[in-house]
């Protein structure tokens, strides 16, 4: 059975750092693309970044571009969001999800991340 | 980007009856392989997201065969067949044929 679980959420200053996890489970890691997608307060999804299989081709949205990086371990089956420059419109509730090429088959429950002061 | 507009927006139900959401695109969303990546997700109260039909309308395992889906090119449709309270949440369709992937708005149920 598929499982995803995020970690490392929490309350930031604005212009501050954070790091989520996920931690997967269940299939072969490494064959899969990997997405991080967010739901701010109230508001829809947005897709925020994925990356393929063997980490080596990464995709971003336009305003997370030169801020945020997702990076993957494969020997240890985790994804990873480094987030740097952090503002309040980056509050969400963050999702991983297996898949990104073309659809997103699994999601674990997400992180919330707030910017506030 | 791809732009989803999903309506209606919300809709409530009577268990036992049909109900249909509908997903337009402002671009198509045949990829150049053949295939339509438009999918359909639930979001049930306070839980993250499950796919329904991938592909327009192919149910993933264990999605109950009163979920239906249809369309092509730019107009798609979700179609629930006898809704049961299970159902409620807020319902997305989201694309995959071009980059970045996109949602539609949500279209939450209520029984």
């Amino acid at each position: 059975e598929v499982h995803l679980v995020e970690s490392g959420g929490g309350l930031v200053q604005p212009e501050g750092s954070l790091r989520l996890s996920c931690a997967a489970s269940g299939f072969t890691f490494s064959n899969f693309y990997m997405t991080w997608v967010r739901q701010a307060p109230g508001k829809g999804l947005e897709w925020v970044a994925n990356v393929n299989g063997n980490g080596n081709a990464e995709y971003y949205l336009d305003s997370v571009k030169g801020r945020f990086t997702i990076s993957r371990d494969n020997a240890k089956n985790s994804l990873f969001l480094q987030m740097n420059s952090l503002t309040v419109d980056d509050t969400a509730v963050y999702y991983c999800a297996r898949g990104g090429a073309y659809d997103l088959f699994f999601w674990g429950q997400g992180a919330l991340v707030t910017v506030s002061s | 980007d791809v732009v989803l507009t999903q309506s209606p927006l919300s809709l409530s139900v009577t268990p036992g009856q049909p109900a249909s959401i509908s997903c337009k695109s402002n671009q198509n969303l045949l990829h150049r392989e053949g295939k339509t990546y438009l999918h359909w997700y639930l979001q049930k109260p306070g839980q993250s997201l499950q796919i329904l039909l991938y592909e327009i309308s192919s149910r993933f395992s264990g999605v109950p065969d009163r979920f239906s889906g249809s369309g092509s090119g730019t107009d798609f449709t979700l179609r629930i067949s006898r809704v049961e309270a299970e159902d409620v949440g807020i319902y997305y369709c989201m694309q995959g044929t071009h980059l970045p992937l996109t949602f539609g708005q949500g279209t939450r149920l209520e029984i």
